[in-house]
């Protein structure tokens, strides 16, 4: 079973508009959350990490939240623009001191249609 | 370079055949991932490196996957006897320290490997 699992897998939302996109997250122990943005054929940019004291980051037009005693994370993207369109990747780290036991969900697919 | 580079972009293999991929991280930093990325999905660990050490390998699936890093910067992930379940993007990433996890990574835009 996914230990990162994302919702929607996918959503088309109109430039302009707000949306919200959901991990729910069953890892443990917990370190840290973080968002990835990966535009289409390039590799994953981080939008925003969170460690389990922290309940929410910004980082522009996107907005995290943590809670951690449920387990569930959300990404608000607002004003869309065409450019967000891309996979969003929520990753949890059990560990602080090891990055190479990340767990990536799967993704948001969003695109912004004009 | 301003950030990780990664060649070929795209790479076609005829099943059976050897490929190698190249990875050129940020300069200077000391730690280097490389993951396997299938479509529509997350990206998968497949091995690690600080500096030329390679310290973890626990990802990659089977013994014809080999990954070195000789002089602690440029890294090249082979994959022998090409199979193809292979196919995927190749992914390589590299932070400027150790391995806490508050160390962001940044990745290359990845090698696309279609086997046929």
């Amino acid at each position: 079973k996914n230990q990162v699992e994302q919702s929607p897998q996918s959503l088309i939302i109109l430039e302009g508009k707000n949306c919200t996109l959901q991990c729910n997250y069953t890892v443990s122990p917990f370190s840290n959350l973080r968002w990835y943005k990966q535009d289409t054929g390039r590799g994953p940019v981080s939008l925003t990490i969170m460690t389990f004291s922290e309940n929410t980051k910004s980082n522009g037009r996107y907005t995290a939240t943590l809670d951690a005693d449920t387990k569930q994370s959300s990404l608000h993207i607002t004003a869309s623009q065409l450019s967000d369109s891309a996979s969003y990747i929520c990753v949890v780290s059990p560990h602080a001191g090891n990055n190479r036991k990340l767990i990536w969900g799967s993704g948001t697919s969003l695109a912004v249609n004009p | 370079g301003a950030g990780v580079s990664q060649s070929p972009r795209y790479k076609v293999a005829k099943r059976g055949q050897d490929v190698a991929l190249r990875c050129d991280p940020i300069s200077g930093h000391v730690s280097l991932f490389w993951y396997q990325q299938a479509l529509g999905q997350g990206p998968e660990f497949l091995t690690y490196f600080q500096n030329e050490a390679q310290l973890d390998k626990s990802g990659l699936p089977s013994d014809r996957f080999f990954a070195e890093r000789p002089e602690g910067s440029v890294s090249t992930l082979k994959i022998q006897r090409t199979q193809q379940e292979d196919s995927a993007v190749y992914l390589c990433a590299s932070s400027s320290t150790g391995g806490s996890s508050y160390n962001e990574q940044f990745f290359g835009p990845g090698t696309r490997l279609t086997v046929l």
